[in-house]
């Protein structure tokens, strides 16, 4: 049972551009969310993260966005560039501590 | 330089054997964590503990143990009831509960 999905495997987008990665999730107790990012044979590094309380949280070049009703994040990346080609996973925990991976979405940023 | 360090990099284990996995943390966080990783998909929590002395199960704890018995290390054992180890495993350490967990670089097991 899948709780956190990401649905789009890869995504291409060209440098300057908006890349966009959406996540959904189905477990209405999940109240905290996490994005991360992963170079190949390394750990995932945490980007931006955002409580339920919110609806929009920005850090530079990175923005995620919050929908409760429709149980679906995104992050936006604005503007893309070559070094965030990585895979992306979004995360959430509800309670426990526990943190419920996506299967992730390789984002390619070409020239 | 504080951080996770995680070892051996590589580790091949034989058939019947158990293998132990390294995790040292210097970030004086409280919880640590494992995961294993396979191709084309997430993270899945294997083991967790939030204090010393104590750990619990996570989604895939079949065929792995952990102890606890210091704050700055978490190793985990891939015994031999673990029939297929072939995985890339990631400890992670986060200050509190539900705290951004920070990644180690990983430890890449395969099966001789």
């Amino acid at each position: 049972d899948q709780q956190v999905k990401q649905n789009s495997p890869s995504l291409s987008v060209q440098e300057g551009r908006i890349s966009i990665l959406n996540c959904d999730y189905t477990n209405s107790m999940f109240d905290y969310f996490l994005w991360y990012k992963k170079y190949p044979a390394e750990g995932p590094t945490f980007l931006i993260s955002i409580s339920s309380i919110k609806d929009k949280n920005e850090d530079g070049r990175f923005t995620v966005f919050l929908n409760k009703s429709a149980k679906h994040l995104s992050l936006h990346i604005v503007p893309s560039q070559p070094g965030d080609s990585a895979v992306y996973f979004c995360a959430a925990s509800g309670t426990a501590s526990k943190l419920t991976f996506g299967t992730g979405t390789r984002l390619q940023v070409t020239l | 330089d504080g951080g996770i360090t995680q070892s051996p990099k590589y580790l091949f284990r034989k058939e019947g054997q158990n293998v132990t996995l390294s995790c040292e943390q210097n970030l004086n966080h409280d919880a640590m964590y494992w995961y294993r990783q396979d191709p084309g998909q997430g993270l899945r929590l294997i083991y967790y503990s939030q204090i010393v002395n104590d750990f619990q199960k996570g989604d895939i704890a079949e065929g792995y143990s952990v102890s606890r018995e210091k704050k700055e290390s978490f190793p985990l054992t891939v015994t031999s009831a673990q029939k297929n180890p072939t995985a890339f495993y990631l400890c992670a350490s986060s200050i509190a509960q539900r705290g951004v967990q920070y990644f180690g670089a990983g430890t890449r097991l395969s099966v001789l």
